[in-house]
């Protein structure tokens, strides 16, 4: 059974650092393109990045509203996604979901919450 | 980036009635969409890939299709269980992005 579970959530100010995990299972996750897609309280959903597969030297792709501030990482031996938010903004406040796609989003976590407020 | 517009914004019917849902692109996209659903405080589910394949598992009454940059998804008879919010989404350009969601309400 595939499964991702999100962690690493929760209140940081404006300004702050936040890093967000993703532990997959029932996949090869270095056989997958992975990405991280956010909902704002009340709001739609917004793709945020991509981390490629391996044999796509894991390269990586960025909404322009998190580009320079976000990085989207891996580490396939510990079967985990990464998100590192830096230089957070109030506006980043979402619920950011961990998705596994190529093209269309086909497995989706449960969510970790994110707020940033002072 | 592509603007992604669903129709209508909110739509009311009845267990067993036929809906229809419109999604357009702003540029043509080919048949690179896809259709979730999404539930009250639940992660979105993937439905329909490449505008008119149903994901595994997903009912049969789930229909995709459209091309360029017309999509619809229909329903061909409502249950109980499909209401709920539905997005599109394009995969064919950087940035990805989704319709602003249609919401499913019981009438």
């Amino acid at each position: 059974e595939v499964q991702l579970v999100e962690s690493g959530g929760g209140l940081v100010q404006p300004g702050g650092s936040l890093r967000l995990s993703c532990a997959v299972s029932g996949f090869t996750l270095s056989d997958h393109y992975m990405d991280w897609v956010r909902q704002a309280p009340g709001k739609g959903l917004e793709w945020v990045g991509r981390s490629r597969k391996k044999v796509n030297s894991y390269t990586t792709e960025y909404a322009a509203s998190v580009k320079g501030r976000f990085t989207v990482s891996r580490d396939d031996s510990k079967n985990s996604l990464y998100l590192q938010m830096n230089s957070l903004k109030t506006e980043d406040t979402a619920v950011y979901y961990c998705v596994r796609g190529y093209h269309s989003f086909d497995y989706w976590g449960q969510g970790t919450l994110v707020t940033v407020s002072s | 980036d592509i603007q992604m517009t669903q129709s209508p914004s909110s739509l009311s019917a009845s267990v067993g009635d036929r809906v229809t849902i419109t999604c357009r692109a702003s540029q043509d996209i080919s048949s690179w969409l896809a259709w979730y659903q999404q539930k009250p405080e639940k992660a979105p589910k993937s439905l329909i890939y490449d505008a008119s394949n149903l994901q595994s598992g997903v009912p049969s009454r789930f229909i995709g299709s459209g091309s360029g940059t017309d999509f619809t998804l229909t329903i061909s008879s409502l249950q109980p269980e499909d209401f709920a919010t539905y997005y599109c989404q394009q995969y064919n350009n950087y940035p990805y992005t989704f319709g602003q969601g249609t919401k499913l309400e019981i009438k």
